[in-house]
């Protein structure tokens, strides 16, 4: 079976600071992987999709990056951190194609708070 | 106005009870719905799929989907305590390889004893 990995669980970090965030998928191969972004009251938010290695797709203009050096790995970064950038980090993976892609799996996710 | 409307509650109801959570969107693009429950503090968790129009059941759960008015619905039979999370209503369009999801602020449900 799939499993999906996200660390550290929680996190804080003072503004200016940089982040690293790490998501690992095992169980399967050549998944289409997401990071969002949950804030109270506001729902996900999509920031990136990767659907392969070196392959990222930005959906809100930020200071956060991505990257995604292996199959089942996926990186979310910033090199200063502001205090808007608290909230809940959660990482997804889905098939690649097909109706699969929309199943969308989530990991237990990060809490980030700035300071 | 938002592309999805979910009512955040919270809803409070008997053990025991009917549930009824409900979503509506505007974009009529959308063809995918999702239902996803999410503990406090927990990452969401994928509870119903249904493409297009239709009901789909799967034990205590009816996800029903009615694209002519824009409306989903998830409804929870014999409702338990261990039902209590957030509700999040989900859906996409068709967008080549990487389906984007976009989502309800979920509803708050507590299944009191």
């Amino acid at each position: 079976s799939q499993t999906i990995h996200q660390w550290p669980a929680t996190l804080v970090q003072p503004v200016g600071s940089p982040l690293s965030l790490e998501c690992t998928v095992e169980g399967t191969s050549n998944p289409n992987l997401y990071w969002y972004r949950q804030a109270a009251g506001r729902g996900l938010q999509l920031l990136f999709y990767s659907v392969g290695i070196g392959q990222i797709s930005s959906e809100v203009p930020q200071n956060l990056s991505a990257s995604r050096p292996q199959d089942r790995q996926f990186i979310l970064s910033s090199k200063k951190l502001l205090l808007s950038d608290s909230g809940f980090y959660l990482c997804a993976w889905s098939g690649r194609a097909g109706p699969s892609s929309y199943e969308q799996y989530f990991g237990p996710g990060t809490r980030l708070t700035v300071t | 106005q938002k592309e999805v409307e979910q009512d955040p509650g919270p809803l409070s109801v008997p053990e025991g009870a009917i549930v009824s959570l409900n979503c509506t969107y505007s974009n009529s693009a959308f063809q995918y719905f999702m239902w996803y429950r999410q503990y406090s503090r927990k990452g969401p968790e994928l509870l119903m799929y249904t493409y297009s129009s239709g009901n789909k059941e799967d034990g205590r759960f009816t996800a029903q989907v009615d694209k002519s008015s824009k409306y989903i619905s998830l409804f929870i039979r014999d409702s338990q305590p261990s039902d209590s999370a957030t509700y999040l209503c989900a859906m996409s369009a068709l967008t080549g390889t990487a389906s984007k999801l976009t989502f309800g602020t979920g509803t708050r449900l507590q299944v009191t004893l």
